[in-house]
């Protein structure tokens, strides 16, 4: 199985920081991973899928990149509504669909 | 507009059963693989099964085989999860997700429902 881990598993960030966070799988999944953000109580957004492709309606401070086994997620300039634990999913190794831990964006 | 919306929830016995269902509109239920995503209070997203379009296929994790059965009616738009021989580590929200494709054939799930809260508890 392939294995999802994400570092910094928490961050504390101000609005208009530039926000970096890395997804890295177990074994090479080429572009197969998606990346989540997820609010309290509420159900995980897809933000970005295929590495580095926005979701339709997802704002453009959010863009992806990586392949093989080293992913980043980064926030160009971190919003309010932008504080959010996200996620990374593998979709290379399926019917699995394994997830990262998360990382917890907070205020600083 | 796509939406799904989970039901069937609730406080269950070790060794109970549940079923949950999603009913799903705004799109073409019957064209698209499903799935059931769990988070545990407090922890990260865990997949739990899936189903093709037609209802031919499907797969589960290791954590749940044996004891969960998803299905799907195309005629009513609806998903299901049969949860039998619930364990205490069976706790959590539960989310139905639809599952696209991109023009490279990598799945991702683009929408999800509000999720239901299962808690297995005596």
């Amino acid at each position: 199985d392939i294995q999802m881990t994400q570092s910094p598993s928490s961050l504390s960030a101000s609005v208009g920081d530039r926000v970096t966070i890395t997804c890295r799988a177990s074994q090479s999944i080429s572009s197969y991973l998606n990346w989540y953000q997820q609010k309290p109580g509420k159900a995980p957004k897809l933000l970005i899928y295929a590495a580095s492709s926005l979701q339709s309606g997802v704002p453009s401070r959010f863009s992806g990149s990586g392949s093989g086994t080293d992913f980043t997620l980064t926030i160009s300039s971190l919003q309010p509504e932008d504080f959010a634990t996200y996620c990374c999913q593998q979709s290379y190794n399926t019917p699995g669909f394994t997830f990262g831990p998360g990382t917890k964006v907070d205020i600083k | 507009e796509v939406q799904l919306v989970e039901s069937g929830g609730g406080l269950v016995q070790p060794g109970g059963s549940l079923r949950l269902s999603c009913a799903a509109s705004g799109f073409t239920f019957s064209s698209y693989w499903m799935h059931w995503v769990r988070q545990a209070p407090g922890k990260g997203l865990v997949w739990v099964s899936r189903i093709n379009s037609d209802g031919s296929s499907t797969s589960y994790a290791d954590s749940v085989k044996g004891r969960f059965t998803i299905s799907r009616d195309n005629a009513k738009n609806t998903l299901y999860l049969q949860m039998n021989s619930l364990r205490a580590e069976d706790t959590a929200v539960y989310y139905c997700a639809r599952e696209d494709v991109s023009q490279w054939l990598v799945g991702y799930f683009d929408y999800w429902g509000q999720g239901t809260l299962v808690t297995v508890s005596s």
